[in-house]
């Protein structure tokens, strides 16, 4: 059974920085690209980042380009998230997102959600 | 970057009814379209990838369907658990994008 389980969320104040990880379950880890997608409170989907399965290969929306890094260390079946300079608008629920395969395009193909780590950034 | 846009935003149905939400595209995606299904207080489930195939576990009486630019999900034989908010997403171009949402409450 995969299971995808996402920590290190917490209360940050603006400009601090955190990092998520996500510990993955079920499945060879290594073969399959993971990403990030996130969730403002109350609001809809926002697709954060993605990690090629090597790891080689990343990818990110313009809103967190530039102070979020995406990687993976595929000997501990593990994914991470380093947010740095958070924002107010950085708050949200960020959930681990396993792709269905390891390349295009169904490394984008969304198959397993985690449950989420919620990260709030405020004074 | 490629706008999705769902229509409706909410419906409201009765059990048994069949429903159907509509996303479209900015631009043509190569059908690479998925549907997601969440539930209050829930993570995002997974129902379709590829805007016509069923991901493994996901019952039959969800179906998609649609090419080019235009895209429908359906519903059929509503029952109250299908109460929830779908999102429609493009993986073709990043950045990967999502629909607003259509949020679907049972009569």
């Amino acid at each position: 059974e995969v299971q995808l389980l996402e920590s290190g969320g917490g209360l940050v104040p603006p400009g601090g920085s955190l990092r998520l990880s996500c510990a993955a379950f079920g499945f060879s880890f290594s073969n399959y690209a993971m990403s990030w997608v996130r969730q403002a409170p109350g609001k809809g989907l926002e697709w954060v980042s993605i990690i090629r399965d090597s790891g080689g290969d990343t990818a990110y929306a313009d809103s967190v380009k530039g102070r979020f890094t995406i990687s993976r260390d595929n000997s501990k079946n593990t994914l991470y998230l380093q947010m740095n300079s958070l924002r107010a608008e950085d708050t949200a629920i960020y959930y681990c997102v396993k792709g269905s395969g390891g390349t295009y395009p169904q490394s984008r193909n969304f198959d397993y959600w985690g449950q989420g780590t919620l990260v709030s950034v405020s004074s | 970057d490629i706008q999705m846009t769902q229509s409706p935003s909410s419906l409201s149905a009765s059990v048994g009814d069949r429903v159907t939400i509509t996303c479209r595209a900015s631009q043509g995606i190569n059908n690479y379209l998925a549907w997601f299904q969440q539930r209050p207080g829930k993570a995002p489930k997974s129902l379709i990838y590829d805007a016509t195939s069923l991901q493994s576990g996901v019952p039959s009486k969800f179906s998609g369907s649609g090419s080019g630019t235009d895209f429908t999900l359906t519903i059929s034989g509503l029952q109250p658990e299908d109460s929830a908010t779908y999102y429609c997403q493009q993986y073709n171009i990043f950045p990967l994008t999502f629909g607003g949402g259509t949020r679907v409450e049972i009569k």
